[in-house]
């Protein structure tokens, strides 16, 4: 599984754009990009999921450039309801062994 | 409705006394998980499933057991809980290795405390 760096925390305020960058160096040729929210107590949700160029969904948008070795989750004008923790998975879709890292915990601001 | 539930939701024990969480899932899901959760340390696998009576180690297992009698339960055993084992622990489940499918389905938590 491929190893992932992001940010520890970010703030932004409501209303904003806000771009959470991941690093996969040594993403694999069969290896999805995966991102999840997680809010206290509560286990991870499932936001978005690519493998390559742009995928959006109703709630975020998932930018992956061709060398695949980072992606950036877009969340599009949050609200406080968007604070949490943003976690980046990159594997294959075997997905037998998964680590999810500590994640990027986002606050919004009033 | 779809849904991971886990039982109990809480639970304080002591050292050494024995204690099964209960995981159940109802979406015919192959593939189930247990991860714990610490402050600092993110969300870490225990053990997996890749289908019944299929089970393997994740990153830390020392100290647990599980078992996978039948597609939907995947139970986690501590045989002799200790103190280091406090942690909030999450079942989640997925319809196949090879399917996207909207990615995992997570349980509620058990936050567990072992004094």
């Amino acid at each position: 599984l491929a190893k992932t760096t992001q940010p520890i925390s970010m703030d932004s305020y409501e209303g904003q754009e806000v771009n959470i960058t991941c690093s996969h160096n040594n993403i694999a040729t069969n290896d999805y990009i995966t991102w999840y929210q997680q809010f206290p107590s509560q286990g991870p949700r499932f936001i978005i999921q690519g493998y390559k160029t742009k995928v959006t969904n109703e709630v975020a948008s998932l930018f992956i450039p061709a060398d695949r070795k980072s992606s950036t989750l877009s969340l599009p004008r949050v609200s406080l309801s968007d604070t949490a923790v943003y976690y980046c998975l990159v594997g294959d879709m075997g997905y037998q062994k998964v680590t999810f890292g500590t994640g990027t915990k986002l606050q919004v601001i009033p | 409705e779809a849904q991971v539930t886990q039982n109990p939701r809480y639970l304080i024990t002591v050292t050494g006394k024995k204690l099964t969480v209960t995981c159940s899932q109802n979406m015919n899901h192959e593939y189930m998980s247990w991860y714990r959760q610490d402050p600092g340390l993110g969300l870490r696998q225990i053990y997996y499933s890749m289908n019944v009576e299929v089970t393997d180690k994740g990153d830390v297992p020392e100290g647990y057991k599980v078992s996978r009698k039948e597609k939907r339960n995947f139970p986690l055993i501590l045989e002799s809980p200790s103190p280091n084992q406090t942690s909030l622990y999450f079942c989640a489940s997925k319809l196949r290795p090879g399917e996207s499918n909207y990615g995992y389905t997570f349980g509620s938590g058990t936050r567990l405390t072992v004094v």
